[in-house]
């Protein structure tokens, strides 16, 4: 069965601090990887996926097969960073084809 | 541009009622969710449909009944409300599922179960 454990329920940072969310997976196959991100008051968007390898508002997340994780790095967080954080894990094949399945969410804060 | 709208927005209701979350895309996308967002549970799946009359339960499926009778509705039913349903409630839709599209969440609904 297919896991994603996102071990920090909060996380605080200043600004310009780097930051770094950490995702672990669980998952048999080689699955699609992605982080959504919730901003107070907005709909839960997506951020990134690894498939992309692109980085986002400065946002990079990198796969890493053999520690089966995904962490979400910034090198200088900002205020505006501070949202729900979720990585997300969705399976490549099989009878769960489709679906998306996500992790506790991370609670970011970067304060001043 | 609306896309994927939810309703109620806010629902109170009591143990034992029927209750219906509303949920329309207008991007005529396949795929179709329902998560729930509880503190220290996350997002979890309820149910999804990869298409018009095709669902499939999701991770808590227990006690919610959905239905895709047309493309851009898919209705989620609690049939008979208990307190641990209290939760809010996020439909979401995509074009190619999860793997190959990226998935667009609604508002959210809010449901209290007294």
């Amino acid at each position: 069965a297919q896991r994603v454990t996102q071990p920090e329920k909060l996380l605080s940072v200043f600004k310009g601090a780097p930051v770094e969310l950490k995702c672990n997976y669980s998952y048999s196959g080689s699955p699609e990887l992605f982080w959504y991100v919730q901003y107070s008051r907005q709909r839960l968007q997506l951020l990134l996926r690894h498939i992309s390898r692109e980085s986002i508002k400065g946002f990079t997340a990198d796969l890493n097969k053999g520690e089966t994780s995904f962490h979400l790095k910034k090198p200088f967080a900002q205020e505006e960073d501070s949202a729900m954080y979720y990585c997300a894990l969705s399976p490549h094949r099989g009878s769960t084809l489709g679906r998306l399945y996500f992790g506790r969410g991370t609670q970011l804060t970067v304060w001043p | 541009d609306a896309g994927i709208t939810q309703s109620p927005r806010y629902k109170i209701t009591e143990t034992g009622r029927q209750v219906t979350l509303m949920c329309h895309q207008t991007w005529s996308h396949s795929y179709m969710f329902w998560y729930r967002q509880d503190l220290g549970h996350g997002l979890r799946l309820i149910y999804y449909s990869a298409a018009a009359d095709i669902t499939d339960k999701g991770e808590v499926p227990d006690g919610y009944v959905v239905s895709r009778s047309k493309t851009e509705n898919f209705p989620l039913t609690l049939e008979s409300a208990t307190r641990s349903q209290t939760s809010v409630y996020f439909c979401a839709s995509s074009s190619g599922g999860a793997v190959t599209g990226e998935l667009f969440f609604g508002e959210g609904s809010r449901l209290t179960v007294l």
